[in-house]
């Protein structure tokens, strides 16, 4: 198994421009979630999903759009990118069993978005 | 709100040195935490879980952790420092209120190991 795989790994946007941060499992997990995280602080949830067709905000969703068509891939879209969106991006997935909060969650490599 | 504060945002250590990297939880119920790290340039790695099932964790490269629930703690420790340690450390909650049950992050420990 590959993982959690993510791409690109770096990119640089002009501010206004759009692009679309890409994330597979082939896990066949239910659950996937995009994180953010900013240069000395922890993760921040963007948004995430518990399974195909089904996506909800997180902490910090404005500025972002989700969609979630297969179980396998969960695109992250950015439509108008600004300066603050420089960040890493992380997406994880989990299985979602009954033990619910003790899943691991997985994490792909991460994509380094600069915005300027 | 289920949160966790890392009470130390860096900690030097000297190799062949006990690691010691402290982190305070809220919960209004039980938590489920967990130990992540990240290599520079890297993704997050699991270290540990904490599942109620035993309050003395033992994880990966000799990592281990013990849930204290009187003292809301969830320490990470380590007898001895290697330098493959130097790394970004995150404690982390379940946060089962949310229907996805995402992840809530300390903001990170960096741990630096001298030779």
């Amino acid at each position: 198994n590959a993982g959690v795989t993510q791409t690109p790994k770096f990119r640089i946007l002009k501010i206004g421009q759009s692009m679309t941060l890409q994330c597979t499992q082939d896990m066949n997990h239910n659950y996937m979630y995009w994180y953010r995280q900013d240069p000395g602080m922890g993760l921040k949830l963007i948004y995430y999903s518990v399974g195909a067709g089904i996506t909800d905000k997180g902490e910090v969703p404005n500025g972002y759009n989700v969609s979630r068509s297969t179980t396998e891939d969960f695109p992250l879209r950015l439509e108008l990118a600004a300066p603050s969106q420089t960040s890493v991006y992380f997406c994880a997935s989990r299985q979602g069993l009954a033990g619910g909060p003790t899943d691991t969650q997985y994490f792909g490599p991460g994509t380094r978005l600069t915005v300027l | 709100a289920q949160s966790v504060t890392q009470l130390d945002s860096h900690v030097s250590v000297s190799e062949g040195t006990p690691v010691l990297l402290r982190c305070n939880y809220s919960s209004s119920y039980s938590p489920s935490l967990f130990w992540y790290v990240q290599h520079p340039n890297k993704g997050l790695q699991l270290l540990l879980k904490y599942t109620s099932a035993a309050t003395l964790v033992k994880g990966i490269n000799g990592f281990e952790a013990e849930f204290k629930k009187s003292e809301t703690s969830f320490h990470l420790t380590k007898p001895s420092a290697h330098m493959s340690d130097a790394a970004e450390y995150f404690c982390v909650v379940s946060d089962s209120s949310q229907a996805g049950t995402a992840l809530i992050f300390g903001k990170g420990t960096t741990l630096s190991v001298s030779s």
